[in-house]
């Protein structure tokens, strides 16, 4: 079975500082996607970005990037220059490419605080 | 664009009432799915459709839930005899095509009394 752990509960930073959200992950396929979301008290899960395991590149998004390690099955996120709109859980999920569950499975989630 | 729409946003029902629950996804995406997401969880996966029809209902955790949609687009998640354990924010999310970036709907929030 493919789980997803997330193991800090809750972080909390200053506005500016840079954080880095963990998550590590379980699969038997070599080929998948990884993705982190952000929901806010709005509940709304926003996309933040996506990983293709088969890219040995790191995704970037802004401030936003990753650091994939798929030897050790581990996919963290690092926020550079923290804002107060950062403020949310942040959500590891992941979905093989080919066969197995269709659907997202994900973390329990980091809820990460920033403080001005 | 417009994104995902759910509605209601918020319901209250009775144990043992029927619910239906409605998504409305992103235009031209053929994947829908729905999940669950209880109290301090990440969401866990319910079902996923292709199209019209329910391509993976592996996540129902029993008989009292039930998905439809019948025209590839809007889709409608019911729950039968609702118990107080089926309160929890439901989730509805749609992608362009299988296993591609999934967006999400804001999601409805059951409180079974």
């Amino acid at each position: 079975a493919q789980t997803v752990t997330q193991s800090q509960p809750e972080m909390s930073v200053q506005e500016a500082e840079t954080v880095t959200l963990s998550c590590t992950y379980d699969t038997s396929e070599s080929n998948y996607y990884l993705f982190w979301y952000k929901q806010p008290p709005s509940r709304q899960m926003i996309l933040v970005i996506r990983q293709e395991a088969y890219k040995q590149q790191n995704a970037t998004e802004n401030r936003f990037s990753v650091n994939f390690q798929k030897a050790a099955k581990s996919f963290s996120l690092k926020i550079s220059d923290s804002q107060l709109g950062d403020t949310a859980m942040y959500f590891c999920a992941f979905v093989n490419s080919g066969g197995g569950a269709d659907g997202l499975t994900f973390g329990k989630g980091t809820h990460l605080i920033i403080q001005p | 664009g417009a994104g995902v729409s759910q509605t209601p946003s918020n319901k209250v029902t009775e144990k043992g009432k029927y619910v239906e629950l409605r998504c409305d996804p992103i235009s031209g995406h053929t994947a829908l799915y729905w999940y669950r997401q209880s109290l301090g969880q990440g969401p866990e996966f319910l079902i996923y459709f292709q199209g019209t029809g329910a391509a993976d209902d592996s996540g129902l955790p029993n008989d009292r839930f039930f998905a439809v949609r019948p025209e590839g687009s809007v889709s409608t998640l019911k729950i039968q005899r609702t118990e107080r354990g089926d309160s929890a924010v439901y989730l509805c999310a749609s992608s362009l095509e299988s296993r591609e970036t999934q967006y999400f709907g804001p999601g409805t929030r059951l409180l079974v009394l």
